[in-house]
């Protein structure tokens, strides 16, 4: 079965650089959510859209925006990255009327 | 805040023994949903179950069972007949219907000895 895709899975960053995040949701799923995990932390809900319009926001710094495309896929995009920027960031993908959400390998950050 | 606690950091169990992760949560909503997710060492988040507040029943997957006590607010996970591959990070999670994002608790890390 198709899982969710998540590009690049590795990236390294210096610090005040920017990143863009690259997630592509199971076919049919209508959601996406956005989650950061820092290092022996628990996942923290960042932002989320349904049928391509924002749905919820999170801990989402003002350095960093979102949108969801007409495909449904998604874009994180993080500017003046810091240090603390460093984790592992999961989008997961679920369809209207369901509520499991299936979350996507991760692309993990390293900012220098 | 909807806080969710698991108050076991870490557990040793022995291969072929059942295990019982614990959760508990804090809520003031009626409607909402309970969920297992397993991280391995490779970092990937694989949903294991999932419970809705109003199901009478326990949900079931596999090996995976919810033990759900809705007056107690706890929705600890089973794992039957532990197996080597079931070594891991366990998260348990809610949302609240109509708010889809996940809270997640601290982890269980699960290690099983052969």
């Amino acid at each position: 079965a198709a899982g969710v895709i998540q590009s690049p899975r590795h990236l390294i960053k210096e610090k005040r650089e920017t990143a863009t995040l690259k997630c592509y949701p199971i076919p049919r799923h209508d959601t996406v959510y956005w989650y950061q995990q820092g290092p022996g932390q628990d996942p923290q809900f960042l932002i989320s859209f349904y049928e391509k319009m924002q749905s919820d926001k999170g801990s989402i710094p003002d350095r960093f925006s979102a949108q969801q495309f007409s495909d449904y896929h998604s874009e994180l995009n993080m500017s003046s990255l810091e240090l603390g920027d460093s984790a592992l960031y999961f989008c997961a993908s679920t369809s209207g009327g369901h509520y499991e959400q299936y979350f996507g390998p991760g692309t993990r950050l390293t900012v220098t | 805040a909807q806080k969710i606690t698991q108050t076991q950091p870490g557990m040793f169990v022995q291969e072929k023994e059942a295990v019982t992760l614990d959760c508990t949560y804090d809520t003031s909503d009626q409607s909402y949903g309970l969920f297992w997710y397993k991280q391995p060492s490779s970092g990937e988040m694989i949903f294991l179950i999932y419970q809705g507040s109003y199901d009478e029943q326990n949900a079931t997957e596999g090996r995976y069972s919810l033990n759900f006590q809705k007056a107690r607010k706890s929705a600890n996970l089973v794992i039957s007949a532990s197996q080597l591959g079931d070594s891991a990070m366990y998260f348990c999670a809610r949302t609240n219907f109509g708010n889809e994002k996940l809270t997640f608790g601290t982890g269980t890390r699960l290690t099983i000895i052969p």
